[in-house]
Formats: C-alpha cells, sequence, structure tokens
C-alpha cells in the first residue's frame, strides 16, 4: 500500500508570496493533519480534516488555512508568507474511525524556505 | 507546564545495551500515547502506540504506560547504531479530533 505523498517537497518563495501545500493521504485513510516542524518550536499541530470538515484548530494565524477533497485528499495555504514560516511542513493521515484509528502516519514533508 | 515533556538529550548508549527513553503529560484524560522515530532531515516515522496501562511489545521495542503517573517510556533492547535518531513522544487530547502533542523529542546516539 502507497504511502502519504506530499508535493512539492522543496519550495523557496520570498516574503509576502503564498503558497499552497498538497497532500494525498494512504488509500482508505479519511482523515489529514497538518503540522509545522522547525527546530525551535519542535512539531505543532496546524488542523485536522474529516471527511472534508475541519475538525480542530491549532493556534496558528489566519494565514494558515486548509480544504479536504472528496476523495481525501488535502491542501494547505499560507499567504502573506513571513520569515518565520521557514519549516518543515508535515501531512499525516489516519484512518479516522475503528481500531488504531489514532495512529497517524506522516508523508515526506514539504521543506519551505522564505526568503 | 508543557503539555508533553521529555529529556532533548543528547542520550547516549553503548551498542547492546538498553536505551530507555521517557515523557510526561500533563492532559491526566489523554488515552492515547505514540513513539515515532524521525532520522536526520527525514519524517517521524510510527514505531509503538499504546492505549492501556502496562507494557507492549514490538520486537526490540517496549512502550510502557502509567497513566496514574502521567508517564509514558520506550525501552529498546539490544540498542543497534540504526537506531540513532530522535525519539518523539506524542499524546492524542481531545475527544474524537486526530490532534497530536509531541514533546520536543530526544536526540538518541548509540555507540559501536
Amino acid at each position: 500500500k502507497a504511502g502519504v505523498t506530499q508535493t512539492p517537497r522543496y519550495l523557496i518563495k520570498t516574503r509576502g508570496q503564498q503558497v499552497t501545500l498538497s497532500c494525498s493521504p494512504i488509500s482508505g485513510h479519511r482523515s489529514v493533519s497538518w503540522y509545522q516542524q522547525t527546530p525551535g518550536q519542535g512539531l505543532q499541530f496546524l488542523f485536522e480534516y474529516f471527511s472534508e470538515t475541519q475538525r480542530n484548530k491549532g493556534n496558528f494565524p489566519g494565514r494558515f488555512s486548509g480544504r479536504q477533497f472528496s476523495n481525501s485528499r488535502s491542501e494547505m495555504n499560507v499567504s502573506t508568507l513571513e520569515l518565520g514560516d521557514s519549516a518543515l511542513y508535515l501531512c499525516a493521515s489516519t484512518k479516522g474511525a475503528g481500531v488504531s484509528s489514532y495512529e497517524q502516519y506522516f508523508g515526506p514533508g514539504t521543506r519551505l524556505t522564505v526568503t | 507546564q508543557k503539555e508533553v515533556e521529555q529529556n532533548s538529550g543528547p542520550l547516549s548508549v553503548p551498542e547492546g545495551a538498553i536505551a530507555s527513553l521517557n515523557c510526561t503529560y500533563s492532559d491526566r484524560g489523554s488515552q492515547s500515547f505514540f513513539w515515532y522515530r524521525q532520522y536526520s532531515g527525514k519524517s517521524p516515522e510510527l514505531i509503538m502506540s499504546i492505549y492501556s496501562n502496562g507494557d507492549k511489545e514490538d520486537g526490540r521495542f517496549t512502550a510502557q504506560l502509567n497513566k496514574a503517573s502521567q508517564y509514558v517510556s520506550l525501552l529498546i533492547r539490544d540498542s543497534q547504531p540504526s537506531d540513532s535518531a530522535t525519539y518523539l513522544c506524542a499524546v492524542k487530547t481531545g475527544q474524537g479530533a486526530q490532534k497530536l502533542v509531541f514533546g520536543q523529542g530526544t536526540r538518541l546516539t548509540i555507540n559501536p
């Protein structure tokens, strides 16, 4: 079974621009969560989507948004990029229901650099 | 107080010994606990999940959970150099929604 895929793997953007990252979950997984990882703050939860609905949101500004499509694929968008948004953005998928439904499997991540 | 706390290390263990990694959490209502391994430059990889008090063994890995003490640990037996990585403790918080809170991670080095 294919794992979680994320595109693109690397991005370089300029301050003020916006960016869209994509995540395809493991087949059959309906929940997708997004995390930001930085050396200083570690792994921080951004938001989680299940059946196209945002179920939970972390403490990030409104510049960070996301959505999920009917095939469970998800995108996250960051508008008006700041230097501090440079990070590894990780997507994780879960079955979302049933036994082991809370086990999250991570994709390879998108490394975003803001200059 | 941080929601999930780990000793950041680095923890250095000789090859073949037992590595012991510890984690405490603040939300007494938490029910699901996970250990992830992250190699440098890679994404976290789930290695263990534990939901009930006691021990859970999987190969060379044993997870231990004590909800009364709000403590989770991971033991790695017969440590190998390939076990050198950062180990992240994660706790699921809230009802239903899939929010994991991660500790800062413990950097483990296995010395040949």
